[in-house]
């Protein structure tokens, strides 16, 4: 069975303080790992998808990679309206179309 | 481009009674998902669905649950004898087609279900 474990459950970061959020994951044969981002009474945004070991995507403050066992996304320089709920899932090569999705990292940014 | 629409945002039923809860895809998708998501848990699949077609519902609960997608109109997930364990936001995903750039879902801003 895929399983998706994201860490921390929650994260509070000053304006302007870096930081990383990780998931680990366990799927029979990887063929996408997914981020979103959620914002309260939304559903969930997508951002980047993933596909191999050692890929990278950016957009604006955020990057995304990818390794066999894990995937973090890298907030650089946050602001306000970066706090959402980052939520990660995985899609396996057998079987269905389904993602499995990890609980999510509460990110909060403090001006 | 309107994106995935979804109705109610929110519904109060009481116990016993029928949920029904609709989905309109991206213009130009063809596939629909259902997600229900409970407070602290994750995101869980319930059923992914073709025009006419159901082609998986490994994550519905074998009673009370079940969805269509018709050839004309909405996607309509069916929740009957609703109990309270059935609370949650459900959430629907739609997507053009499967394989390369085109996996990716795009999400409804959810229908959240209250029984009382």
């Amino acid at each position: 069975e895929d399983q998706v474990t994201q860490s921390p459950e929650a994260l509070r970061l000053q304006e302007g303080e870096s930081s990383s959020l990780n998931c680990s994951y366990t799927v029979s044969g990887l063929r996408g790992l997914f981020w979103y981002r959620q914002d309260p009474g939304k559903g969930p945004e997508f951002l980047f998808t993933l596909y191999s070991a050692g890929e990278e995507k950016e957009k604006e403050r955020l990057k995304a990679t990818l390794t066999k066992k894990e995937s973090f996304l890298h907030i650089t320089a946050p602001k306000p309206e970066d706090s959402a709920t980052y939520l990660c899932a995985v899609r396996s090569n057998f079987g269905n179309e389904k993602l499995t999705f990890g609980t999510g990292t509460r990110l909060t940014i403090i001006p | 481009n309107a994106g995935v629409m979804q109705n109610p945002r929110h519904l109060v039923r009481r116990r016993g009674q029928e949920a029904r809860l609709r989905c309109s895809p991206m213009k130009g998708h063809s596939h629909v998902y259902w997600y229900r998501q409970l407070p602290e848990e994750g995101l869980k699949f319930m059923v992914y669905l073709q025009k006419e077609n159901i082609i998986d519902e490994s994550g519905m609960p074998k009673e009370r649950f079940s969805a269509e997608f018709p050839k004309e109109g909405p996607s309509i997930l069916r929740i009957q004898q609703v109990v309270r364990g059935d609370s949650a936001a459900y959430f629907c995903a739609s997507s053009p087609a499967i394989g390369g750039t085109n996996e990716k879902l795009f999400f409804g801003s959810g229908t959240q279900l209250s029984v009382l």
